[in-house]
């Protein structure tokens, strides 16, 4: 069974420019869970979408946003990048709420 | 609100040694789920384990055990005979249950260094 993927794998961007990442889940996952993790600080929620909703989203400016497609695959967009947008951003789905979440290997943003 | 601490940043032990990984969370929710995941120097985090709030077993797999305690709200992860490959940072998670759409919540992570 296919795990989680995530595309790119890396992805550089100047200031000001907006970057799409992409993610698709393991096959009859419906929810899907998007993390920022910056140097030093951890695993930061971003952003959780179930059939095609957004459920939750975590401390971050409007400029993150995303959305789940009818195949349950996600899309992450963030605009006007600045420097320290520079992270691995995580993606991981699961099963029903409360079950386990399965992440794939992330996309490795660099700003500058 | 929720919270997850792992008070230990950074251990170091020496390849065999037995290593234990502290985990105390808090919440207001009657059910909830714990997890321990593992992120090797690759980057991809990997599901170890989840317990419910209504299961205090303890739970071996191989090398590895997790000892839940409710009453000290601690979720202890110790791996026994540690191995390089067990070099990686370890996060211990919370999913609260009872108020609906709330995120999984990260503890910091613990780095453990197994030196041969």
């Amino acid at each position: 069974e296919a795990g989680v993927t995530q595309s790119p794998t890396h992805l550089i961007k100047t200031r000001g420019q907006q970057a799409t990442l992409r993610c698709s889940p393991i096959s009859g996952h419906t929810s899907v869970y998007w993390y920022q993790q910056a140097l030093g600080l951890g695993l930061q929620f971003l952003l959780w979408y179930d059939e095609g909703e957004e459920r939750n989203r975590g401390n971050f400016p409007p400029r993150f946003s995303g959305r789940q497609f009818p195949n349950y695959s996600s899309e992450l967009n963030v605009n006007a990048l600045e420097l320290e947008d520079s992270a691995l951003y995580l993606c991981a789905s699961s099963l029903v709420l409360g079950s386990e979440q399965y992440f794939g290997p992330g996309t490795r943003l660099t700003v500058t | 609100a929720q919270k997850v601490t792992q008070a230990q940043t950074e251990i170091s032990v020496v390849e065999k040694e037995d290593v234990t990984l502290d985990c105390v969370y808090e919440t207001r929710d009657t059910t909830y789920y714990l997890f321990w995941y593992k992120q090797p120097p690759s980057g991809e985090l990997v599901f170890l384990i989840r317990r419910n709030s209504f299961d205090e077993q303890n739970e071996i797999s191989g090398r590895y055990s997790w000892n839940f305690q409710k009453s000290t709200s601690s979720f202890n992860f110790t791996i026994t005979a540690s191995q390089v490959v067990d070099s990686a940072v370890y996060f211990c998670a919370l999913k609260s249950m009872d108020s609906g759409n709330t995120p999984l919540v990260f503890g910091k992570g613990t780095r453990l260094s197994v030196i041969a």
